[in-house]
């Protein structure tokens, strides 16, 4: 069966603290995503890993990708309130099918 | 607006009705996707086209359901005879035949059966 992992499945932190949210996937894979939907909105791309030991950064968030582990990472560094939302993350297998975790969401509290 | 664009944005039916859904892609991408959405879970993967060819359908999508992408432009997702169970968020992407295939979302069609 193809699924994904992710945990925790909620998350809240306080500001300014460190924190890595965990993928785990059933089954190789040549690229895995990264997305964020904010409440009510549609999901936005934060990153596309494609490859063994991909790490990929933008501002406060970090993802990085094990494929041999299955597993891919996003830490947050020294969180902020702007960071609240929930995010998913997803493989494609070589059909183009796409399989999304259940999100963890993520509060940010001063 | 040159993102994804979902219309109608809310569709509310009563059990029994067919309804269809549009999604009008961002202009130069080949690639589109359909997904549900339920409360509370991430996006379960519907349909996939290329241009307009329909290259992959999930094994769990009823025969109720069909979809179509003439000349590869826009799409619609019909539902046939609907069902309380169909209550969901009906998402659509879009992206180009590039290796990272990043996908772009439109904001979704909220549909409720009552």
């Amino acid at each position: 069966e193809l699924k994904v992992e992710q945990n925790p499945l909620f998350l809240s932190m306080q500001e300014g603290k460190n924190y890595t949210i965990y993928c785990n996937y059933s089954t190789t894979s040549d690229r895995l995503y990264w997305y964020r939907q904010d409440p009510g909105k549609s999901l936005e791309s934060l990153f596309v890993l494609l490859s063994n030991g991909a790490v990929k950064q933008e501002g406060r968030l970090m993802a990085s990708l094990d494929t041999k582990a299955r597993l891919s990472t996003l830490h947050i560094t020294a969180a902020v309130h702007d960071l609240s939302a929930t995010y998913f993350c997803a493989f494609s297998n070589t059909g183009n099918q796409f399989y999304f975790g259940t999100g963890t969401s993520l509060t940010v509290i001063p | 607006d040159t993102g994804v664009s979902q219309d109608p944005r809310h569709k509310i039916t009563k059990r029994g009705q067919n309804v269809t859904f549009r999604c009008d892609p961002i202009s130069e991408h080949n690639r589109l996707y359909w997904y549900r959405q339920t409360l509370g879970q991430g996006p379960e993967f519907l349909t996939y086209f290329q241009n307009e060819a329909q290259l992959e359908k999930s094994r769990l999508l009823s025969d109720r359901f069909s979809a179509e992408r003439p000349k590869g432009s826009f799409s619609t997702l019909e539902i046939q005879r609907t069902e309380q169970g169909d209550s969901a968020m009906y998402l659509c992407a879009s992206s180009r035949t590039v290796s990272e295939d990043i996908q772009y979302f439109g904001a979704g069609t909220r549909l409720s059966v009552l």
